[in-house]
């Protein structure tokens, strides 16, 4: 089977911009969770999408928000972005416990 | 909310030598502790895991511990060997529709 593939992979914005990033599951996977990942925090959590509905979700402001199709594809929106947006951002499918991640998406904010 | 605390934040270690990294977890609930690795530049993946119907499980030169009293659960690495060298995740999870809460990673450096 085919890995959890994120696009893009490298993306430059400004400050007050806003940006989607898109999250391809591994095939039969219905769970799709997305993280920010930064030097010393660890990996935080964002949101859970699971048949197109979010189950779950992290500490974040609304200015991010996500949403999954029924091919359980998945994209996230930041709005408004602010220079501690920077991160790498990586999704993750499962089908019951175990997580694979994505490659990541690295979003610099200038 | 599960909390997951990580120990020690970085390690350095001599090739060859063992290496162990420590979890606490809060939520009692918690049945799945998943370990990842990541090394520079790639994503999270999975080495090993453990269900709390398990104290012990070991895969070749990695093993991992777990103590449901205490609440604490370790990966332990033997013979380290500089392709060791990585940032390792301990999570915790109830499983079923829970999301696993992740520690903050501890970066191993295993000197040639």
């Amino acid at each position: 089977k085919a890995g959890v593939t994120q696009t893009p992979r490298y993306l430059i914005k400004t400050r007050g911009q806003q940006v989607t990033l898109s999250c391809s599951p591994i095939s039969g996977h219905r769970s799709v969770s997305w993280y920010q990942q930064t030097p010393g925090q660890g990996l935080q959590f964002l949101f859970e999408y699971f048949s197109e509905t979010q189950r779950n979700k992290g500490n974040f402001p609304g200015r991010f928000s996500g949403r999954q199709f029924s091919n359980s594809r998945s994209e996230m929106n930041v709005s408004t972005l602010e220079l501690g947006d920077s991160a790498l951002y990586l999704c993750a499918s499962s089908f019951s416990n175990e997580q694979f991640f994505g490659p990541g998406t690295r979003l610099t904010v200038l | 909310g599960e909390n997951v605390e990580q120990h020690p934040s970085t390690l350095s270690v001599q090739e060859g030598d063992s290496a162990v990294i420590k979890c606490t977890y809060s939520d009692s609930a918690s049945n799945y502790f998943p370990w990842y690795k990541q090394e520079l530049g790639k994503r999270p993946q999975l080495i090993i895991d453990i269900r709390s119907n398990v104290g012990e499980k070991k895969d070749q030169r990695i093993a991992v511990t777990l103590n449901k009293t205490a609440k604490h659960f370790s990966l332990h690495i033997t013979e380290t060997q500089p392709e060791d060298s990585a940032v390792y995740f301990c999570a915790a999870s109830r499983g079923g529709s829970y999301i696993p809460t992740f520690g903050r990673g501890t970066s191993l450096i295993v000197h040639p």
